[in-house]
This record gives C-alpha cells, sequence and structure tokens, in this order.
C-alpha cells in the first residue's frame, strides 16, 4: 500500500475549521484514501472515504486533489470532543489486487483549543 | 445497536504465561481483524479473517501468537510464553464483509495487555 505523510500535531480553535493535510504523493489508481481517528483510549473510528470526488458525510469533508497525490480532511466546525489523531491511510481492496489491512502511519494529533 | 466489545478490558499476566484475548464482532459482520498498538504508535495489522478462516495472517508476528473464529463469529487471539514486549493495547474490529471496493472498519474498544 502506498505510504502517506502527515504533520504529527496541530491545533485549532474551538468553533473553527480545522483542516488536515495528508500527502500520498505514490497513490496508485484504484487506491481510496481512508481518514479514521482515535480519541484518547478508544479504538479508531472511521470518518470518511474517498477514490477521486470530494466527499462530505456527517462528521467531515474530504478534498482530493486532481493528481490524487494529497487530500485535506476538513471539520467545518471543530469541538473539544473532535480532539484525537487523525489517521489518512490509503488502501485498495483485496478483490483488487490489496489487501483488508488498514496500514497505520503515526497520524497528526489535533488539538482542540477552547 | 451494539458495537465490537472485546474482553477484558486489561489484562496483567507475568512474563512466560498464556493470555486469551476474546473479541464479539458487530453480528453479521462477517470479516474480523486484530491489530495491536504500542504506546505512541498507531495500530499494527496482526490478522484477517473472512468468516472462519484467516485470509490474511501475515502480521503475525512470530508462532507465539494464533487466533481463531470457529463459528464465525466471536474471534479469541491467544498469545503463549508471553514476552515484556508483548505489552500493548490489542484491537479488534469488524466489518461487513470483505473484499468490498471500501471497507468500513468498526473497531472495539481495545484490550489493554501489560507483561510484567
Amino acid at each position: 500500500d502506498a505510504k502517506t505523510t502527515q504533520p504529527p500535531s496541530m491545533d485549532c480553535a474551538e468553533g473553527r475549521a480545522a483542516n488536515l493535510p495528508c500527502n500520498h504523493s505514490t497513490i496508485s489508481g484504484n487506491e481510496y484514501v481512508y481518514w479514521y481517528r482515535q480519541i484518547h483510549s478508544q479504538g479508531p473510528q472511521y470518518i470518511i472515504h474517498g477514490l477521486k470526488n470530494n466527499e462530505t458525510n456527517e462528521m467531515a469533508s474530504l478534498i482530493i486533489t486532481e493528481d490524487r497525490k494529497s487530500s485535506t480532511l476538513i471539520l467545518p466546525h471543530a469541538t473539544l470532543r473532535d480532539t484525537a489523531v487523525y489517521y489518512c491511510i490509503v488502501r485498495v481492496s483485496e478483490t483488487q489486487g490489496g489487501s483488508e489491512k488498514l496500514v497505520f502511519g503515526k497520524g497528526t494529533k489535533l488539538t482542540v483549543n477552547p | 445497536g451494539a458495537g465490537v466489545s472485546q474482553t477484558p478490558s486489561n489484562k496483567v499476566t507475568e512474563k512466560g504465561k498464556y493470555v486469551e484475548l476474546r473479541c464479539d464482532p458487530i453480528s453479521g459482520h462477517t470479516a474480523l481483524y486484530w491489530y495491536r498498538q504500542s504506546l505512541g504508535q498507531g495500530p499494527e495489522f496482526l490478522i484477517y479473517f473472512q468468516g472462519t478462516g484467516a485470509a490474511d495472517d501475515s502480521g503475525l508476528p512470530n508462532d507465539r501468537f494464533f487466533a481463531v473464529r470457529p463459528e464465525g463469529s466471536v474471534s479469541t487471539l491467544k498469545i503463549q510464553r508471553t514476552e515484556r514486549g508483548d505489552s500493548a493495547v490489542y484491537l479488534c474490529a469488524s466489518s461487513l464483509f470483505g473484499g468490498a471496493l471500501y471497507n468500513e472498519q468498526f473497531f472495539g474498544p481495545g484490550t489493554r495487555l501489560t507483561v510484567l
């Protein structure tokens, strides 16, 4: 699976948008971009995924560049409960020659400040 | 509905002992995954089950680690002759099925294993 690069930490003010970048310059054409987050002492939680198009759900938006070499997770109105480690993962499914496992890096520690 | 549950939440054992960690996936989920997470690191894949069979066990570190899922639901991770380096949080996840183009994995809260 392609590797991803994320900043180790970021800060955001409560109520403001949090923009978390991820670089995946070696991503292949059929690899999806996934974002998970892990709140302290909990298991990781799925946020969103995308292939080419920008995606939005009730938790966040995912912006993928046209060349797919990077993406940004946007939390539009960050709250204190959004303080967590955010992981960007790229993966292609087993049926397409990849693997079902998720390969986590160290992620970005987002701290939302009051 | 109920999420993924793991028992025990904490396990303290002595070096050389045998431990079993249990995972109850979300009902109806055919795929089950084990990961472990050391302090300050992201989760590391151990093994993936599709139904009763281990479809990918490439992450098991050595033959002291073994996992089963005899009826395609509950899974047990077994560690023999535990070592201090096995201390970590062991996470279980499940998904509706494996092999999909995209696949959301639902994680349990983990079992914190401490080997003294």
